[in-house]
């Protein structure tokens, strides 16, 4: 089964930095893998998703990489904003109907 | 548009007790998905639909039953409650292409006592 994780579970920086966050997965048969926001109490926002075929994709400040290879996603954030705040989410789609998500890394910048 | 919407936004249960969430969608999307989401744990997929009339179990269906009777609306039942069924619900749909992204719903959360 498609085990995905997420490091750091939190973090927290000031408002300007660059970051970067991680996710993992165990098996490289994938379609593809979403980047998602979750607000507090609300839905999930998808970000950026990037096929399988793809190595990166880019929507303004932000930049997902992958390496299906290694099993590696990350997601680069320019100039952190504070309404970045919000839990991230890693999910890859390993069939046609599932796709397995990270547990979130939790983003927190001060101004 | 209102995109994926769920009803109700909380609800409390006693164990025993039966329920419907419903989900609408207002994209004409084919596929519709229902998840739970719980704490430490990622997303947990447990039944979808790939078109109107048709439903199928995910990762976790137990205690779950579905219908999709109009391609709109995927209905989530819960027939006898229990308190393992504590979570936070979200729907979720697509577009028929495979790379297409989930559009959720903002969750439905149930508290069974």
């Amino acid at each position: 089964k498609q085990e995905v994780t997420q490091i750091p579970a939190a973090l927290s920086v000031p408002e300007g930095e660059n970051l970067v966050l991680n996710c993992s997965f165990t098996d490289s048969a994938i379609y593809n893998l979403q980047w998602f926001r979750q607000d507090p109490g609300k839905g999930l926002t998808s970000l950026l998703l990037i096929q399988s075929s793809q190595r990166e994709q880019t929507s303004g400040r932000l930049n997902a990489s992958l390496d299906k290879s290694s099993g590696r996603s990350t997601l680069y954030i320019a100039a952190s904003q504070p309404g970045d705040s919000a839990t991230y989410l890693c999910a890859v789609k390993a069939g046609a109907n599932n796709l397995f998500f990270g547990t979130g890394t939790r983003l927190t910048v001060i101004p | 548009n209102a995109g994926v919407t769920q009803t109700p936004k909380f609800r409390v249960l006693k164990t025993g007790q039966s329920m419907t969430l419903l989900c609408a969608q207002d994209m004409n999307h084919e596929y519709m998905y229902w998840y739970r989401q719980d704490p430490g744990m990622g997303l947990r997929l447990i039944h979808y639909s790939v078109g109107e009339g048709t439903t199928a179990k995910g990762e976790v269906p137990d205690g779950y039953n579905v219908s999709r009777l109009k391609k709109q609306n995927f209905l989530l039942g819960l027939e006898s409650a229990a308190p393992s069924q504590t979570s936070v619900y979200f729907c979720a749909s697509r577009q028929g292409q495979v790379d297409s992204p989930l559009h959720f719903g903002n969750g439905t959360r149930l508290t069974v006592t």
